[in-house]
């Protein structure tokens, strides 16, 4: 159980258009997703937290016009990079979370963006 | 500030030996420790987790974890290592008394472990 599915796995966009990362909990209600940053051979960056139904709660540093998050439902939260550049290629892996603070994150298997 | 330190990058170990990759912290009160793996190229997979009670804990794979609350420092272990265990390994700490975001976590920099045949 408790499985989150991340699509796609990878992507390769040009430079200026946007790319729309999907994060769902097939199996469960996910209240609260988060959105992770990880550049090579380093750890996992918090980029924001997203409850359902409401406005993302971002990181210090992370342009939220440039990325923006939407938790439509219980099941989907959405990760889109807004005009994109070489400098946000990156793995991004999304994690949810519906039981309480003594409970792991279930995590997404990741998505590699490549801008060119 | 509170922080989660694993204070080697790397990690490398035979076959068949006993392998321990290590993990200190700093938050206050009673924290929830967590360990994740993470294979190339994908997401993290849980491994364990000590919330209270016994100070050992053992988790996915035959992995376990020692907490130590006067160290603060929850070490992960294994008896006999695998090749198949080589990979990313992440220590993740959450402070349940943060009202505000109780489920966020405050991770380490991950330990590359490396078992060779």
């Amino acid at each position: 159980g408790a499985v989150v599915s991340q699509h796609p796995s990878w992507v390769i966009c040009k430079s200026g258009t946007s790319v729309k990362i999907e994060c769902r909990s097939l199996d469960f209600q996910a209240t609260t997703m988060f959105w992770y940053r990880q550049f090579p051979k380093q750890s996992l960056m918090l980029m924001a937290t997203s409850n359902e139904g409401s406005k993302a709660t971002y990181e210090q540093g992370v342009e939220k016009d440039k990325f923006l998050i939407n938790h439509a439902s219980l099941t989907l939260s959405t990760l889109t990079v807004t005009s994109a550049h070489p400098e946000d290629s990156s793995f991004y892996i999304c994690s949810a979370s519906f039981e309480g603070p003594r409970s792991p994150l279930h995590f997404g298997n990741g998505t590699r963006l490549t801008v060119t | 500030a509170q922080s989660v330190a694993q204070p080697e990058d790397q990690v490398n170990v035979a076959e068949g030996n006993p392998l321990t990759v290590k993990c200190t912290y700093s938050v206050s009160g009673n924290p929830y420790l967590f360990w994740y793996v993470q294979y190339p190229n994908r997401g993290l997979q849980f491994l364990l987790k000590y919330i209270t009670g016994d100070n050992l804990v053992k988790g996915s794979y035959g992995f376990e974890a020692e907490f130590n609350k006067s160290q603060t420092s929850f070490h992960l272990k294994k008896p006999s290592a695998l090749v198949s265990d080589s990979a990313l390994y992440f220590c993740a700490v959450r402070d349940p008394y943060n009202a505000g975001n109780n489920r966020k976590l405050i991770w380490g920099l991950g330990t590359s472990l490396a078992v060779n045949p």
